[in-house]
């Protein structure tokens, strides 16, 4: 069984470009989680996705966005990129979205902003 | 609000020792409680989990962790250490209708 598979696995930007970032969860996973894993700062919750619906939302500004798509994929579009943004992006799902299952991540989409 | 608290960003421990990785958590109303482990160049792998029970949680890979509900603590512990237990470490807590929130991360070298 595939688990969750992002791309691009890497991307160079630079300052004020706009980025998409890809997820595709397990098969039958409906829930969708982002996640910004930058330079010691752990990691940070962005958005979750639940059956086509933002379900919540991290504290970062508007210029994130995203949204999931019938099939349960998701993108993450970054706007007006700046240099903090560069970070490790992850993707995860679990199968319902409750909150104590555990969570299948992807390997991420490594993200530098120059 | 929730948040945890990982009070090392290291750990240094000898191959065949015990290791302890610390973990405290704040939340309102009963945690869910994670541990993840993260290879380099990898996403972050579940180990083990608290919902409620047994204090005492076996995961993967020999790991354990005990939940503390006086301390608000839940550490991950492990009786012999492997160098291929090398990784960053993360604990986790979600409660009643948040998301899961992530520590910074704790460092675990092993050394042979």
């Amino acid at each position: 069984e595939a688990g969750v598979t992002q791309s691009p696995t890497h991307l160079i930007k630079t300052r004020g470009q706009q980025v998409t970032l890809r997820c595709s969860p397990i098969s039958g996973h409906t829930s969708v989680y982002w996640y910004q894993q930058a330079l010691g700062l752990g990691l940070q919750f962005l958005l979750w996705y639940d059956e086509g619906e933002e379900r919540n939302r991290g504290n970062f500004p508007p210029r994130f966005s995203g949204r999931q798509f019938p099939n349960y994929s998701s993108e993450l579009n970054v706007n007006a990129l700046e240099l903090e943004d560069s970070a490790l992006y992850l993707c995860a799902s679990s199968l319902r979205g409750t909150t104590n299952e555990k969570l299948f991540f992807g390997s991420g989409t490594q993200l530098s902003v120059l | 609000a929730q948040s945890v608290a990982q009070p090392e960003d290291q750990v240094n421990v000898a191959e065949g020792n015990p290791l302890t990785v610390k973990c405290t958590y704040s939340v309102s109303g009963n945690p869910y409680l994670f541990w993840y482990v993260q290879y380099p160049n990898r996403g972050l792998q579940f180990l083990l989990k608290y919902i409620t029970g047994d204090n005492l949680v076996k995961g993967s890979y020999g790991f354990e962790a005990e939940f503390n509900k006086s301390q608000t603590s839940f550490h991950l512990k492990k009786p012999s250490a492997l160098v291929s237990d090398s990784a960053l470490y993360f604990c986790a807590v979600n409660s009643g209708y948040s998301t899961l929130t992530f520590g910074k991360g704790t460092m675990l070298l092993v050394s042979p």
